[in-house]
Formats: structure tokens, C-alpha cells, sequence
């Protein structure tokens, strides 16, 4: 069954010092994948993607997520963190099913809190 | 300007009434989600469609309906047959086949009580 896990229900970093959100992922061929953040009461924003080539994706807001393909890894990363980077985020992976229908899946959300 | 737009953003429904949620796209995409949002559960696709007149059901479709009798609009009816509909809804984009490397864009939801 193809699926996407993010490991964390939150995770909690100081300002300033580097964050990682982890996400897997499990899907036939080669996947689409995508991060997304959403503040509270809004829509999901997206923040980057991986299609093909180099394994370091670099997207909005300094977030950057790193492609392994042996580990079925897609983890979200930034050097520095700030408060406003404080949300919930998603990672997605797009996998082809019957009909030629593309469909997005969704991990279930980790949650991000930066502290001062 | 060019994107999603869901109204309402509250909604509050009785038992037993069906209410219907709005989405509209000025982005010319061919293809429209709608997604269920409850707490720790991430993201549950509902229906989805890639083209006028048509949609397919998609993970939890029991007590929802849709249409797509326009390319810009894709309306989520949740029906009184829905027995857990206080959620928070949303609708999204996307260009269509052959544009799987392309990301979907989102609505910034609809929140739905039911009272």
C-alpha cells in the first residue's frame, strides 16, 4: 500500500539552532514528493519538491529537505530556525493509480514549535 | 489575483441537514480535491476530479457528494448520511494528467460544526 509517515507528532527546537522533520514514504516507482505548511485555520502552503535529480531541494523560507532513496526518506531541514517557522507540516508523496488519476498522499502532520 | 477560493469559512449545520461547501479556482487547472482535516490524522481525500463531468470517490466518499459541472468550480455537499462531519474541509488544485511533478494549491478551508 503506498502511504507517507512522519514519525513526530512534534518537534520542538530552540531558536536558532538547526530543525529536522522527518518523513518516510512507501510507494511503487519513482514518487513525487512534496512538503507543505499550514498556520492555524488556513490552508496548506507549499514549501518544496522533489521530481528528479540532485537529492537537496532548497524551497521557500530557507527550507531545504534531503531526497534518500535507499532509506525512502524525504526529511525537511533548515540551518537556523526561527519562531515563525512555528506551524504544522505536511509532507505528500504523488503516486499514479488505476485510471491515470494522480493522487496526493499525506502524512498525518508533524507538528513544529520553536521556542525563543 | 489568481487561486482558490472556499466560502464559507464557518459553517454550522444541524442534525440532519445537508450543507454545501464552495470551491472556485481562477487557475485554469483541470484537476480539484477535496480533503477532510481532523486532528492527528492529516489530510483524508474525499473525491477527487480530474475533469468536467467527471469525479471518483476517494477515501472516505460515505455521506459526501460532489459535481464538476464547470472546470472552475467543484462544490462538497456532506449530507445528513455524514455522522461525523464537524471537520475542517479543504479544497485544492492542481494542472492535471501528465502534471504529476506539479504541486496542488489549496483553499484556505472551510470549518464545519455541526450544532
Amino acid at each position: 500500500a503506498q502511504s507517507v509517515a512522519q514519525p513526530e507528532d512534534q518537534v520542538n527546537v530552540a531558536e536558532g539552532n538547526p530543525l529536522t522533520v522527518k518523513c518516510t514514504y512507501s510507494v511503487s516507482g519513482n514518487p513525487y514528493l512534496f512538503w507543505y505548511v499550514q498556520y492555524p485555520n488556513r490552508g496548506l502552503q507549499f514549501l518544496l519538491k522533489y521530481i528528479t535529480g540532485d537529492n537537496l531541494v532548497k524551497g521557500s523560507y530557507g527550507f531545504e529537505a534531503e531526497f534518500n532513496k535507499s532509506q525512502t526518506s524525504f526529511h525537511l531541514k533548515k540551518p537556523s530556525a526561527l519562531v515563525s517557522d512555528s506551524a504544522l507540516y505536511f509532507c505528500a508523496v504523488r503516486a499514479p493509480f488505476s485510471g491515470g488519476y494522480n493522487k496526493l498522499i499525506f502524512g498525518a502532520g508533524t507538528r513544529l514549535a520553536v521556542h525563543p | 489575483d489568481g487561486g482558490i477560493t472556499q466560502s464559507p469559512k464557518y459553517l454550522f449545520r444541524k442534525e440532519g441537514q445537508n450543507v454545501t461547501l464552495s470551491c472556485e479556482q481562477n487557475l485554469n487547472h483541470d484537476a480539484m480535491y477535496w480533503y477532510r482535516q481532523d486532528p492527528g490524522q492529516g489530510l483524508r481525500l474525499i473525491y477527487y476530479s480530474q475533469i468536467v463531468n467527471d469525479f471518483q470517490k476517494g477515501d472516505i466518499a460515505e455521506g459526501y457528494s460532489v459535481s464538476r459541472e464547470k472546470k472552475e468550480s467543484f462544490p462538497l455537499t456532506v449530507t445528513s448520511a455524514q455522522k461525523n462531519p464537524t471537520a475542517f474541509y479543504l479544497c485544492a488544485s492542481s494542472p492535471g494528467t501528465g502534471t504529476w511533478s506539479t504541486e496542488a494549491f489549496f483553499g484556505q478551508g472551510t470549518r464545519l460544526t455541526v450544532v
